[in-house]
């Protein structure tokens, strides 16, 4: 079974551009969770989709959005990128719902510059 | 608040001797609690987890406790060998579907051969 994947692996990007990350969750998975892994920071929960929709995020401003389309993958898009977006994206996929753990994806390196 | 304290930042252990990691979490309703270990360069990946009504879970060499009370967990590792050196994570989920994980800053430990 294929785990959870997510391209491109390595991104850079100048400050104001936009970035588009990818992520393909288990098969079967219906929920797709995005976080986002700064230096130093821990992980910080960024957005939920399952089953479309958009089912709740977290405290990043509005430039952080993203979709996700009927296959169940999902992208997250950064418009007008600061440096301090530079960071791991990290996605994840579960089965049953966050109270019973995620399955992550290996991440994007974003770099902003 | 939504808030989960880890400690020690970073750990340093003899191969053979014992590491534990403590958290604390702030929502009274919070009621899983995973564990994932993130090596250098890759995936976190959930090693053990433990709900609010055990109050102790172990697997092999790992061991999770919770005090509900004291609203406190740990991560107990045994027999501590080289491959164990990674960045631990704790976390915890929040009251209602919310999608959401909070994470701890993370632990590094190293395992001294």
């Amino acid at each position: 079974e294929a785990g959870v994947t997510q391209s491109p692996t390595h991104l850079i990007k100048t400050r104001g551009q936009q970035a588009t990350l990818r992520c393909s969750p288990i098969s079967g998975h219906t929920s797709v969770y995005w976080y986002q892994q700064a230096l130093g920071l821990g992980l910080q929960f960024l957005l939920w989709y399952d089953e479309g929709e958009e089912r709740n995020r977290g405290n990043f401003p509005p430039r952080f959005s993203g979709r996700q389309f009927p296959n169940y993958s999902s992208e997250l898009n950064v418009n007008a990128l600061e440096l301090e977006d530079s960071a791991l994206y990290l996605c994840a996929s579960s089965s049953q719902g966050a109270n019973y753990g995620y399955t992550f994806g290996s991440g994007t390196r974003l770099t902003v510059v | 608040g939504e808030n989960v304290e880890q400690h020690p930042s970073t750990l340093s252990v003899q191969e053979g001797d014992s590491a534990v990691i403590k958290c604390t979490y702030s929502d009274s309703a919070s009621n899983y609690f995973p564990w994932y270990k993130q090596e250098l360069g890759k995936r976190p990946q959930l090693i053990i987890d433990i709900r609010s009504n055990v109050g102790e879970k172990k697997d092999q060499r790992i061991a999770v406790t919770l005090n509900k009370t004291a609203k406190h967990f740990s991560l107990h590792i045994t027999e501590t060998q080289p491959e164990d050196s990674a960045v631990y994570f704790c976390a915890a989920s929040l009251s209602g579907n919310t999608g959401k994980l909070i994470f701890g800053q993370g632990t590094t430990l190293q395992v001294k051969p």
